[in-house]
């Protein structure tokens, strides 16, 4: 695609419900990486993918935080039995390589409310 | 373990004025410096980076940032804010081992007519 694409936009969930979170990166990009921005922090690094692999995902919150990668593409990020403090906009960025040798674009995001 | 702090939340200037949003890091390793922008309603986009050679690097619109190693800074710059500046800005540190971008909290920048 033209850019990387998150899915749904918005979200609201009840305390306690499992949610996932979608993300089509850039053709071609074979890294991706998932950000949290919450009000006043910043982003937040979750995890990062290279390919289909996680090598390094110490950014995850809790163990109810999982994320996987199938074909080198899409990617969802699943958060379990979710928590007020879990609301904030999930972000998803691609690149060629890594962030560090070649730029990242970001998605629109997936603003998560959960009540 | 490497960090980054950007210094005031928010910064407000006259149109024309100059913008300076502080950035220090924390880094074991030579670091890579970057700054991105999101612009209201908008996905967030590279600016400007510093990887190794010059330490004033010059980015899009007009900005620029140098890297002092002395002073872990890597302050972006503007000498005259226009309107269409305002937005967030995000600073971020990564090295050539770790493959991911560390992140500041954001500055949000006003520019005032």
């Amino acid at each position: 695609g033209a850019g990387v694409s998150q899915s749904p936009s918005n979200k609201v969930t009840e305390k306690g419900k499992d949610v996932e979170l979608r993300c089509d990166p850039i053709s071609g990009h074979t890294a991706l990486y998932w950000y949290r921005q919450s009000l006043g922090q910043g982003l937040e690094f979750l995890i990062y993918f290279q390919g289909n692999s996680a090598p390094d995902k110490s950014g995850l919150p809790s163990d109810r935080f999982s994320a996987e990668r199938t074909g080198g593409s899409v990617s969802t990020l699943t958060i379990q039995r979710t928590q007020q403090e879990d609301s904030a906009v999930y972000l998803c960025a691609s690149s060629m390589q890594t962030a560090t040798n070649e730029k990242l674009f970001f998605g629109s995001g997936t603003q998560l409310s959960v009540l | 373990a490497q960090s980054v702090t950007q210094l005031g939340s928010h910064v407000s200037v006259s149109e024309g004025a100059l913008v300076l949003l502080r950035c220090n890091y924390s880094s074991s390793v030579p670091p890579y410096l970057f700054w991105y922008v999101q612009y209201p309603n908008q996905g967030l986009q590279l600016l400007l980076k510093y990887t190794t050679g010059a330490t004033l690097v010059k980015g899009i619109n007009g900005f620029e940032a140098e890297f002092k190693k002395s002073e872990t800074s890597f302050h972006l710059t503007k000498p005259s804010a226009h309107m269409s500046d305002a937005a967030e800005y995000f600073c971020a540190v990564g090295s050539s081992n770790t493959g991911k971008l560390i992140f500041g909290q954001g500055t949000t920048l006003q520019v005032k007519p």
